[in-house]
């Protein structure tokens, strides 16, 4: 099992639409987690970060974490093509100061 | 935002050889440095956590002698990939945290990463 599960994709949806991206993770310690976006060749750049159960909203982005269930998601509203990228989630490794486990990413395609 | 640079951004080079990848944070002191490897298509994958003045932690797998990683100052951390491979060729990125103007997500600092480096070894 891997450490952090995401689904690869691609998910297409059309512009406007809500796009919603699915994180479990397998280490029960962990505390924070966080989305980044990754443009093709390029590095990634934090979305926004959530530690505590329930939702935390930011612009058009919501982020839900459930950690009974060991999943947490990232919602986009109102997608618009240039959300086009890789997401990828990242969970902070229990007892690893500051370590960070990626997910391999799910592609988003947002269609016009 | 913290500001972390890369040098270079794209460099080819020939078997055998070393290179070396610069990460500079620019507008903060980075205490600690990370270093990660990308894979087509893959996740990154950490290869080791370096701190100012003090040896590289390197994860599990990732050989120390080859990948010789120095974190001289606050504001500057190199790896050095020595006797280059075809399958070291892929995209190396840093981050770095500050411990000045932290952004902490419950118990984790923010890491902010470089633009990253593509190498192509032939």
């Amino acid at each position: 099992q891997k450490e952090v599960e995401q689904n690869s994709g691609p998910l297409s949806v059309p512009e406007g639409a809500i796009a919603s991206l699915n994180c479990t993770y397998s280490d029960r310690g962990s505390q924070s987690f966080f989305w980044y976006r990754q443009y093709s060749g390029k590095s990634p750049e934090l979305i926004m970060f959530i530690y505590s159960n329930g939702d935390k909203e930011d612009g058009r982005f919501t982020a839900q974490l459930n950690k009974a269930s060991q999943y947490v998601s990232l919602l986009i509203r109102d997608s618009q093509p240039s959300d086009s990228a890789t997401y990828l989630c990242a969970v902070n490794k229990s007892g690893g100061y500051n370590k960070l486990i990626f997910g391999a990413g799910t592609r988003l395609a947002v269609h016009p | 935002g913290a500001v972390v640079s890369q040098h270079p951004s794209r460099v080819i080079c020939k078997s055998g050889t070393s290179v070396k990848i610069e990460c500079r944070s620019l507008d903060f002191q980075a205490t600690t440095m990370f270093w990660y490897r990308q894979f087509p298509k893959q996740s990154l994958m950490l290869m080791a956590t370096s701190n100012e003045g003090s040896k590289a932690t390197y994860e599990q797998g990732v050989e120390k002698d080859k990948f010789l990683i120095n974190h001289a100052s606050l504001t500057l951390s190199t790896l050095t990939v020595t006797s280059a491979h075809p399958e070291d060729s892929s995209f190396y990125i840093c981050s770095a945290i500050t411990l000045n103007r932290r952004l902490l997500a419950g118990n984790t600092d923010t890491q902010y990463f470089g633009p990253g480096t593509r190498l192509t070894v032939l």
